[in-house]
């Protein structure tokens, strides 16, 4: 079965303290990961695309890669701003439409001044 | 560049009333998407549009859910009739290609009571 899964499932840091969070997946062939970040009340706003193995991706303080298995998001030097949940999703190479993603549960995100 | 509109942005209705969701997409884009998240759980993905025709619909968990996109413009989801566990945020996307670009609304939270 298709899975995303995505941890830790929330995760408190101090301004300027770096970490990163993971999404594993399990899909039989894998066309796109995507990284969203949600703000409450909003939706989801995209963040980076990887296509393959060793890709990687930056955007300010934020840096995402990808092996076979799992992405990480890496945070460098986090502001309070980048609180946030951050979302993961992949979408397949198969199957009746290439626009479905699935989802990850999502890491929720907060920094602390 | 307007972005996606949904509306209302909160619904509470009854258990067995109807309930009609409304989202506009970004002009041009021919691909969208609706997406539902239930509390606790992954946003996942319920049907996606090409213009008006229904692209892929494996994602609707019953027949008491209707999605139009007449004219390929606004799209409709429908409710009819509503049971509690419809109750979640219900999201829209929209893309100029298919499955990628993706730009979501803020979505529609419904509570069926």
């Amino acid at each position: 079965e298709d899975q995303v899964t995505q941890s830790p499932e929330a995760l408190r840091l101090q301004e300027g303290e770096s970490s990163s969070l993971n999404c594993s997946y399990t899909v039989s062939g894998l066309r796109g990961l995507f990284w969203y970040r949600q703000d409450p009340g909003k939706g989801p706003e995209f963040l980076f695309t990887l296509y393959s193995a060793g890709e990687e991706k930056e955007k300010e303080r934020l840096k995402a890669t990808l092996t076979k298995k799992e992405s990480f998001l890496h945070i460098t030097a986090p502001k309070p701003e980048d609180s946030a949940t951050y979302l993961c999703a992949v979408q397949m190479n198969y199957g009746g439409s290439q626009g479905n993603l699935i989802f990850g549960k999502g890491t929720k995100l907060s920094v602390k001044p | 560049e307007a972005g996606v509109t949904q509306f209302p942005s909160h619904s509470v209705i009854e258990k067995g009333q109807t309930v009609t969701l409304r989202c506009d997409p970004i002009s041009g884009h021919d691909n969208l998407y609706w997406y539902r998240r239930v509390m606790g759980k992954e946003i996942k993905f319920l049907l996606h549009f090409v213009k008006e025709s229904k692209q892929d619909e494996s994602g609707m968990p019953n027949n008491r859910f209707l999605a139009e996109r007449t004219g390929g413009t606004y799209s409709t989801l429908k409710v009819q009739p509503a049971e509690l566990e419809d109750s979640g945020v219900y999201f829209c996307a929209s893309s100029q290609e298919e499955g990628l670009g993706y730009t979501f609304g803020s979505g529609t939270r419904l509570t069926v009571v």
